[in-house]
């Protein structure tokens, strides 16, 4: 079983400024993928960006990058240069690879308001 | 990209009656979709997984007489709410996951349903 563990409930970020949320997750498994979804007040979720455990690189997309530290088991999503439209909570999830049925566990969540 | 309809976005309805919500992928094919619940400022409690052409799979604690779930062809799937009851009130989500694209075991989510049972 995937255990996913954010520690940041909210957090406060100056627009324009980076800000970095955590994540780590426990596994005994050797091939899986970690996501980082993101939940508007609308409620929608909204898929970020993914990191394959066998990824030798750092997963990127636009402002958003993750910080991959497989011996650490952490899984950090960094926004750069925060933007109002930020302001949502930010879901950590994984999925073991093995695993045929591609559920998903996703950690508690961490709120994240951006200040003008 | 991948997008995911939910309808209704939301509903009322009195206690007793049955609720449908459907989850369709419009641009891609989904063997598997799954049904989520949440409540306020918590994370998503996976309820069931959907399979197309079979049974769906229920998460363990979920009641699957009272949730049911119909995955009839390969881009949609409902979920029915029986004899609802005010503490079935939540925000139902679903997601599909792409065959064809996305890394590898990517959930596309729907924009959610709150179910609000008076």
């Amino acid at each position: 079983a995937q255990k996913i563990t954010q520690t940041q409930p909210g957090m406060f970020v100056q627009e324009k400024e980076a800000v970095t949320l955590d994540c780590t997750y426990d596994t005994s498994d050797q091939s899986y993928g970690l996501f980082w979804y993101k939940q508007p007040s609308s409620g929608e979720m909204i898929f970020l960006i993914y990191q394959g455990s066998y990824d030798e690189q750092n997963a990127t997309e636009g402002r958003y990058s993750l910080n991959f530290q497989k011996a650490r088991k952490s899984a950090n999503l960094v926004i750069s240069a925060s933007q109002l439209g930020d302001s949502a909570m930010y879901f950590c999830a994984m999925r073991a690879y093995f695993s045929n049925d591609y559920k998903l566990s996703f950690g508690a969540g961490t709120t994240v308001t951006v200040r003008a | 990209g991948a997008v995911v309809s939910q309808h209704p976005s939301w509903v009322i309805c009195k206690s007793g009656t049955s609720v449908k919500i459907e989850c369709r992928s419009l641009d891609f094919q989904a063997t598997t979709m799954f049904w989520y619940r949440q409540f306020p400022k918590q994370s998503l409690m996976l309820m069931a997984t959907s399979n197309e052409g079979s049974k769906a799979t229920y998460e363990q604690g979920v009641e699957k007489d009272k949730f049911l779930i119909n995955h009839a062809s390969l881009t949609l799937s409902t979920l029915t709410v029986t004899s609802a009851h005010p503490e079935d009130s939540s925000f139902y989500i679903c997601s599909a996951r792409d065959l064809g694209g996305g890394p590898a075991g990517t959930q596309y989510f729907g924009p959610g349903t709150r179910l609000t049972v008076l």
